[in-house]
């Protein structure tokens, strides 16, 4: 069984500073993909990042940074000078490789999101 | 615009009704998904598809069924079956090794009266 925690229930930073949501996952597949996704107030899923497995290097994105250790089984997000706009409910998620390499065909396991609010 | 559409947006059930959610896409998407999410929680998932006429259980399938006649819909009926349907339901697509995961939509929101 496949299981991810995000035990950051909720966080409140004030604007610009840095802020790291924490991801541990369990899996038992050695083919596997991670995902964040972030949930403004209006409902949506906003795709952020996806990474397989095999490939552990960390991935920068403007304000937003990804560090993934196998070791560790964690895939932690960190968002660098927050902005207002950046609150939002943020969840990780994991499926494993199967069939289809990268679509999840089998569906997402997600953890229970952390709640960030960026103060101004 | 390429995209995952639900309908309504929000929808109010009677005791014992039957309801179904909308879902279509224009993606040109093999994989489709339900998955229900309640306050504080994550997404979980009722039903996936894979391909047209074909579709596999989640966790959470009680109380829930679908149907995938065309590659482009996804219906899925709430039936009074599910003794707690008050939930966000949000239905997502995808390709194989797409890169991008899995597309979702702006959710539906179900209350029961």
């Amino acid at each position: 069984a496949q299981k991810v925690t995000q035990a950051q229930t909720e966080i409140s930073v004030v604007e610009k500073e840095d802020v790291t949501l924490d991801c541990v996952y369990e899996t038992r597949d050695t083919t596997y993909y991670l995902f964040w996704y972030k949930q403004p107030p209006s409902g949506e899923l906003v795709f952020l990042i996806r990474r397989n497995s095999f490939d552990e290097q960390n991935e920068i994105s403007g304000r937003y940074s990804w560090n993934f250790q196998k070791s560790t089984s964690s895939f932690n997000f960190t968002i660098t000078a927050s902005q207002v706009v950046d609150s939002a409910v943020y969840f990780c998620a994991l499926t494993q490789g199967g069939m289809y390499s990268g679509g999840g065909a089998d569906g997402l396991t997600f953890g229970k999101g952390t709640h960030l609010i960026i103060q101004p | 615009d390429g995209g995952i559409t639900q309908s309504p947006k929000y929808l109010f059930r009677k005791e014992g009704q039957n309801v179904t959610l909308s879902c279509e896409q224009n993606l040109n998407h093999d994989a489709m998904y339900w998955y229900r999410q309640d306050p504080g929680q994550g997404l979980r998932l009722i039903y996936y598809s894979q391909i047209v006429n074909d579709f596999q259980k989640g966790d959470i399938a009680e109380g829930y069924s679908v149907s995938r006649e065309k590659k482009e819909s996804f219906p899925l009926t709430v039936t009074s079956a599910q003794k707690n349907p008050t939930a966000f339901y949000l239905c997502a697509s995808s390709i194989p090794a797409s890169p991008r995961a899995q597309h979702f939509g702006d959710g539906t929101r179900l209350s029961i009266l």
